[in-house]
């Protein structure tokens, strides 16, 4: 069965402090992964996506995801959070087309200052 | 990137009444379009996938006569609540693919629906 797991429902942490936020999935074909990120009354944002290659991806606003085969993990890492950071950020892995989507059910970060 | 805008962002109806929630690709063309249903401190389940100019696929367990979706353009998709009752309160989105793109889906703010 098609899952992704994000076992840290909330999470938090100092400002300038390093942050790392899991997710595994399980999915049947070649996963295409992605990190959004949900900030209070807004839509979803694309912070990074791994298809192929490098299993370390950059994405926006400093964050990076690393590609785990063997784990099937996907963990998102950021070096400093910023107050801003505070949201709530989903996992979710596709297939090729992006048909369908399996979203982790997110981990809502808080940022101390 | 790619705006996507839902309206309204929140609606609060009675119960047995019907409610349209809009989906649209403001600066893009979008063949298809995806309405997720997102509960309370869960994750996003995808509802249905709606394919300009063509039906909309249903997930399972998922009535569509109850969720009514139309994509009549390739920049609008709507869906419909019909006979809306409590248990249908949620926050819903849309999400749309960029025709020809390779991967990157843009959604909507979301919509959130409460029905008394």
């Amino acid at each position: 069965a098609q899952s992704v797991t994000q076992p840290d429902i909330h999470i938090t942490v100092s400002e300038g402090a390093s942050l790392e936020l899991r997710c595994n999935y399980s999915y049947g074909a070649t996963p295409y992964l992605f990190w959004y990120v949900q900030s209070p009354g807004q839509g979803l944002q694309l912070l990074l996506k791994y298809f192929s290659g490098d299993t370390l991806v950059q994405g926006i606003k400093g964050f990076e995801a690393e590609f785990k085969r063997s784990q099937s993990s996907f963990n998102l890492r950021k070096p400093s959070v910023h107050w801003s950071d505070a949201a709530e950020y989903f996992c979710a892995v596709g297939p090729y087309n992006f048909n369908k989507f399996y979203f982790g059910s997110g981990t809502k970060l808080n940022v101390k200052p | 990137g790619a705006v996507v805008s839902q309206h309204p962002s929140w609606v609060i109806c009675k119960s047995g009444t019907s409610v349209k929630i809009e989906c649209r690709s403001l600066d893009f063309q979008a063949t298809t379009m995806f309405w997720y249903r997102q509960f309370p401190k869960q994750s996003l389940m995808l509802m249905a996938t709606s394919n300009e100019g063509s039906k909309a696929t249903y997930e399972q367990g998922v009535e569509k006569d109850k969720f009514l979706i139309n994509h009549a353009s390739l920049t609008l998709s709507t869906l419909t609540v019909t006979s809306a009752h409590p248990e249908d309160s949620s926050f819903y989105i849309c999400s749309a693919r960029v025709a020809g793109d390779t991967g990157e889906l843009f959604f909507g703010e979301g919509s959130r629906l409460t029905v008394l």
